[in-house]
């Protein structure tokens, strides 16, 4: 039973444009939501994330938005660039905070930026 | 900067060898964990730990284990390395105390077993 799901596999933007990437979850207990980027043969990066109590977080070209009646949360990226291709993998956190709980993280989305 | 470590990049063993693979971490981090990625199926929790000598079983245990002697290191153990434990493992470390859910990963070890 998958908690966290990215149903888009891949997405191709151009460069310059804005990249949206979707994100839904099942688990209501989830609390706090972090996007992870990850290039190949190396370990994901932690890019942006965003409490329960917030619906929006914003750095740089980064935005996260956060539904928790849709349970939906996506990743806006404006403008895009070549550099941004990677896989994005979206993860979640139940719990107090401070607890050693693992994330639990979606199958992840590729995207491709096209000069 | 946090820097996690693995002990190597790429790995290959044969079905049936006794396999570890070792995280370190310099940040004084109280958890730490294991996870697989596999194509398809994103990450995968394995097994994590809150403190020395502590350990609790994620997702996917099965045909691990993990010790944790020391507060920077974690191991991940395949006591009988199978074909299905090929996979590119990932260690990642986070701070115990307050509301910090950010974890940072190591660069990963991609293990085949043949």
């Amino acid at each position: 039973d998958q908690q966290v799901k990215q149903n888009s596999p891949s997405l191709s933007v151009q460069e310059g444009r804005i990249s949206i990437l979707n994100c839904d979850y099942t688990n209501s207990m989830f609390d706090y939501f972090l996007w992870y980027k990850k290039y190949p043969a190396e370990g994901p990066t932690f890019l942006i994330s965003i409490s329960s109590i917030k619906d929006k977080n914003e750095d740089g070209r980064f935005t996260v938005f956060l539904n928790k009646s849709a349970k939906h949360l996506s990743l806006h990226i404006v403008p895009s660039q070549p550099g941004d291709s990677a896989v994005y993998f979206c993860a979640a956190s139940a719990g107090s905070g401070g607890g050693a709980d693992g994330l639990t993280f979606g199958k992840g989305t590729h995207l491709i930026i096209q000069p | 900067d946090v820097k996690v470590t693995q002990s190597s990049r790429y790995l290959v063993k044969r079905t049936g060898e006794k396999v570890f693979l070792e995280c370190v971490q310099d940040m004084d981090h109280e958890n730490m964990f294991w996870y697989r990625q596999d194509p398809g199926l994103g990450l995968r929790l394995i097994y994590f730990s809150y403190d020395v000598k502590m350990k609790e079983k994620g997702d996917i245990p099965e045909g691990y284990s993990v010790s944790r002697e020391k507060k920077e290191r974690f191991s991940l153990i395949l006591e009988s390395a199978s074909t299905n434990q090929t996979s590119m493992y990932l260690c990642a470390s986070r701070w115990g105390s307050g509301r910090i859910h950010e974890q940072f990963f190591g660069p990963g070890t991609r293990l085949t077993v043949l």
